[in-house]
């Protein structure tokens, strides 16, 4: 199962643009990645997934390079409402679906 | 259902007691996970379900940890003689497990948690 390497922690302003890299060097042919957001008290939400290249939905984009070794979550714009934990991970369904957070990236989003 | 629900959100156990966690995942969902989270760290699996069948419980950290799904929904996660290392909270996800196109995607959707403390 690939691991992931993400920042411990990030700092941002309201308003601004966040983009959080996840580092995957191992990641599988039929892997996917796939973001997920933590508030306090509440299990994670899912935020986007993809395979490769681009994708963007209504709060979020993911870039996936070529090589899919990495990949960055953009959050546009943001407010105070998406301080939180976010999580990357790598996984694929293959008749059974164990799947691996990492500790996450904190996000901070100052007034 | 509207979402995962999980039942108790708190539980407070004294050493030795057995507890019996509750999921009842979003309806038709095929898939079921448990994780265990720790303070300030990310969710550790525990265990996979697919419909009643148990294909995955590497995740369970002793023999004192069981879960079940008998007739393919509602899950339950057994602890017996808890200890106060297994204080933590504890999440269920439901997932359709879609195959879609040779590739699967599988988004988890969670529930809120049970929160154990263990005295």
């Amino acid at each position: 199962l690939a691991k992931t390497t993400q920042p411990i922690s990030m700092d941002s302003y309201e308003g601004q643009e966040v983009n959080i890299t996840c580092s995957h060097n191992n990641i599988a042919t039929n892997d996917y990645i796939t973001w997920y957001q933590q508030f306090p008290s509440q299990g994670p939400r899912f935020i986007i997934q993809g395979y490769k290249t681009k994708v963007t939905n209504e709060v979020a984009s993911l870039f996936i390079p070529a090589d899919r070794k990495s990949s960055t979550l953009s959050l546009p714009r943001v407010s105070l409402s998406d301080t939180a934990v976010y999580y990357c991970l790598v996984g694929g369904y293959t008749g059974g679906f164990k799947t691996i957070f990492g500790a996450g990236t904190r996000l901070f989003v100052k007034a | 259902g509207a979402g995962v629900s999980q039942s108790p959100r708190y539980k407070v156990a004294k050493r030795g007691q057995d507890v019996a966690l509750r999921c009842d995942p979003i309806s038709g969902h095929v898939s079921l996970f448990w994780y265990q989270q720790a303070l300030g760290q990310g969710p550790e699996f525990l265990t996979y379900f697919q419909n009643e069948a148990q294909l995955d419980k590497s995740g369970l950290p002793s023999d004192r940890f069981f879960a079940e799904r008998p007739e393919g929904s509602v899950s339950t996660l057994k602890i017996q003689r808890t200890q106060q290392e297994d204080s933590a909270v504890y999440l269920c996800a439901s997932s359709l497990a879609r195959v879609a196109g040779g590739d699967s995607t599988d988004t988890q959707y969670f529930g809120p948690g049970t929160r154990l403390t263990v005295l």
